[in-house]
């Protein structure tokens, strides 16, 4: 089945420093990536929408400056946190579409937890 | 997308058939009905989803009211490593668009 590979896995960071998480579709192309934030005992969060060769589409209230997102090929999305606090700490989790598949063809990463110190 | 309400948990007993209500009531004739699961600290993951008919794969099935205002998610054979939030999801079934996850239902399958 598709897989999605999700790295880093978790990192911890100083404030003030960018952190760089990227999300692989190893087996399948995806025209679209999305990826989600997550905090403790709370629900998945859509931030934004990214599809391959053009900006991302963010979630309203999601600063596009700071979470920067580059879909540059068709099988990579990257999500860099520019300039990290503690309050940007929560677990990101990646999701890629494939392409013709039919709409239960969404993958999941297995998410990367940020702790910015 | 159509509003879902879930309950916040539920329990089962290991080896018990898992019952998920989800109550969809302003579901509209092209929403689709999808259930994804997420097991503490890793990525969701789907498990079955149905327009109209019942649906049965070999993780669960999809129990779908005629009025499709609400379905359950039946677990036939609960297991530990059942233990997770379950997602009921509604929303139209065209291509790219996205998934927004609600509060899901948190189930405890207990020894």
């Amino acid at each position: 089945g598709a897989v999605v590979s999700q790295h880093p896995s978790r990192v911890i960071c100083k404030s003030g420093t960018s952190v760089k998480i990227e999300c692989r579709s190893l087996d399948f192309q995806a025209t679209t990536m999305f990826w989600y934030r997550q905090f403790p005992k709370q629900s998945l969060m859509l931030m934004a929408t990214s599809n391959e060769g053009s900006k991302a589409t963010y979630e309203q209230g999601v600063e596009k400056d700071k979470f920067l997102i580059n879909h540059a090929s068709l099988t990579l999305s990257t999500l860099t946190v520019t300039s990290a606090h503690p309050e940007d700490s929560s677990f990101y989790i990646c999701s890629a579409r494939e392409q013709g598949v039919g709409d239960y063809g969404y993958t999941f990463g297995s998410g990367t937890r940020l702790t910015v110190v | 997308d159509a509003k879902t309400t879930q309950p916040t948990s539920m329990d089962c007993a290991e080896g018990r058939a898992a019952n998920l209500p989800c109550n969809h009531s302003t579901i509209s004739g092209n929403e689709y009905v999808y259930w994804y699961r997420q097991i503490h600290s890793q990525g969701p993951q789907y498990i079955i989803h149905g327009l109209k008919n019942n649906e049965t794969n070999e993780m669960a099935s999809l129990i779908i009211t005629e009025d499709r205002k609400s379905s359950t998610l039946i677990l036939p054979h609960a297991t530990l490593r059942d233990t997770a939030v379950y997602y009921c999801i509604v929303r139209v079934g065209t291509s790219g668009s996205r998934l927004t996850f609600g509060e899901g239902t948190q189930l405890t399958v207990n020894p």
